[in-house]
């Protein structure tokens, strides 16, 4: 099935410092999105991403969807405390009659230290 | 606008039972999808139903079922549960008009079967 790879797995960073994250894949992708889980909750959407290459930012995060349709980054500059989470790749397929699916990447789990 | 709810959060079953988690969309959306995340799999897609139609089912067995009612809510079933049934289930929705979707999930069901 498809796969996505997403790296690094986790990151200790000390506040202030910027993050680069991203996702790999072998299959192509409608959207890709980017999620942040905190323990015992569900993903928050952070940014969704439409086009090849658009590059999409909201706050002090960025992320773009690769022009091979098939990676996508994300960014996060001056990082705070409450960065602190895990960060998941998702890639969106789409089809008109039959529906859609969410392949996510295993999570980048990041420690921001104060 | 409310959020996407689940209910219940918590629940502890033993092998063999069947358990029914509940989730109610986004008012609006009319996709609702199911996902099961355990630290071993990460997020794994169940299924997706659209319009009380199942769509779209991801790699489980049997055991797992869902519906969609004509208000959009929808549950998941498993039946004769297994030690390796504990996870995390999520429950997403989306608006679907368009290639422009993005899913937003719920606060998840935890279930634990002993």
């Amino acid at each position: 099935g498809q796969q996505l790879n997403q790296s690094p797995q986790s990151m200790f960073i000390q506040e202030g410092e910027d993050v680069s994250m991203n996702c790999t894949s072998s299959s192509i992708f409608n959207t890709w999105l980017w999620y942040k889980q905190d323990p015992g909750e569900g993903p928050v959407l952070l940014i969704a991403l439409y086009k090849a290459g658009e590059l999409t930012s909201n706050g002090r995060l960025t992320a773009q969807f690769g022009i091979t349709r098939k990676d996508s980054f994300l960014n996060i500059s001056a990082s705070i405390p409450s960065d602190v989470g895990i960060y998941f790749c998702a890639g969106h397929l789409q089809w008109e009659t039959s529906g859609s699916r969410l392949t996510f990447g295993e999570g980048t789990q990041l420690t921001v230290n104060p | 606008k409310a959020g996407v709810t689940q209910t219940p959060r918590y629940l502890i079953k033993t092998r063999g039972q069947q358990v029914t988690l509940s989730c109610s969309p986004i008012s609006g959306h009319r996709s609702v999808s199911w996902y099961q995340q355990t630290p071993g799999q990460g997020l794994q897609f169940l299924f997706e139903y659209f319009s009380e139609t199942q769509r779209n089912k991801g790699n489980f067995p049997g055991r797992f079922s869902g519906r969609q009612f004509s208000n959009s809510r929808s549950e998941m079933n498993v039946s004769t549960l297994e030690l390796g049934d504990s996870a995390l289930y999520l429950c997403a929705s989306s608006f679907f008009d368009s290639r422009q979707e993005t899913q937003y999930f719920g606060p998840g069901t935890r279930l634990l079967v002993l």
